[in-house]
């Protein structure tokens, strides 16, 4: 089984729908991540959690939010989602102390109409 | 603050033939430095990482990088590539203390041609 699961694989909502994103890991790491990924761009941080009561912004959190249910849960919710967030979005673990080496889940590909 | 450059968004090789990707980066402190691999449909996995000690880190399917401090460089290689190469490359900085914060460069896609 995988160490880090993400669901859906695959999405298509309209815009102005709620969506929720789900992440759940195994392998016992407090850090958790979540990215997107577009063309050309890379990854960008959207929002870190370093344990269940310590969660941040990253770089580009607008119209995002988040929520780390238990150490092993962290769910990404696009409140009312827009085209331009159109994208593959990843969850990561590590733990402290590994030295930013980071765990991905398979992705989650968003399509908003 | 840290960033990453990879000057070359795609790198097409011949198979068998050997390839480098680039990778510099800047920043203010000391850094970890890796590499990751994304197959298509896929998340991205490590491929090798530099900490510290040797500059010449050797990683997974036959990939090594060498850490140069005074070029702020990380370049990737591997000296005959296989198709099953195909894919895209990221590199990424970690900063060494605490926080630990990772940023990742915008990717290289190696396309091994038969």
């Amino acid at each position: 089984d995988a160490d880090v699961t993400q669901t859906p694989r695959n999405r298509i909502t309209k815009t102005g729908k709620r969506i929720m994103l789900e992440c759940s890991q195994t392998k016992g790491h407090d850090r958790m991540y979540w990215y997107r990924q577009d063309p050309g761009l890379g990854l960008q941080l959207i929002y870190y959690s370093f344990d269940v009561k310590d969660i941040n912004k990253g770089e580009i959190s607008d119209g995002y939010s988040v929520s780390r249910q238990a150490q092993a849960k962290f769910s990404l919710s696009l409140e009312s989602a827009i085209p331009n967030q159109t994208a593959l979005y990843f969850c990561a673990t590590t733990r402290t102390g590994e030295a930013g080496t980071q765990y991905f889940g398979p992705g989650t590909r968003l399509t908003v109409l | 603050a840290q960033s990453v450059t990879q000057l070359d968004s795609q790198v097409p090789v011949f198979e068998e033939a050997p390839v480098e990707l680039r990778c510099n980066y800047s920043s203010s402190v000391s850094v970890y430095l890796f590499w990751y691999v994304q197959y298509p449909n896929q998340g991205l996995q490590l491929l090798l990482k530099y900490l510290s000690g040797s500059t010449l880190v050797k990683g997974i399917n036959g990939f090594e990088a060498e850490f140069n401090k005074s070029q702020t460089s990380f370049h990737l290689r591997k000296p005959s590539v296989h198709i099953s190469d195909t894919a895209e490359y990221f590199c990424a900085v970690s900063d060494s203390g605490g926080y630990q914060k990772v940023t990742f460069g915008t990717g290289t896609k190696l396309q091994v041609i038969p």
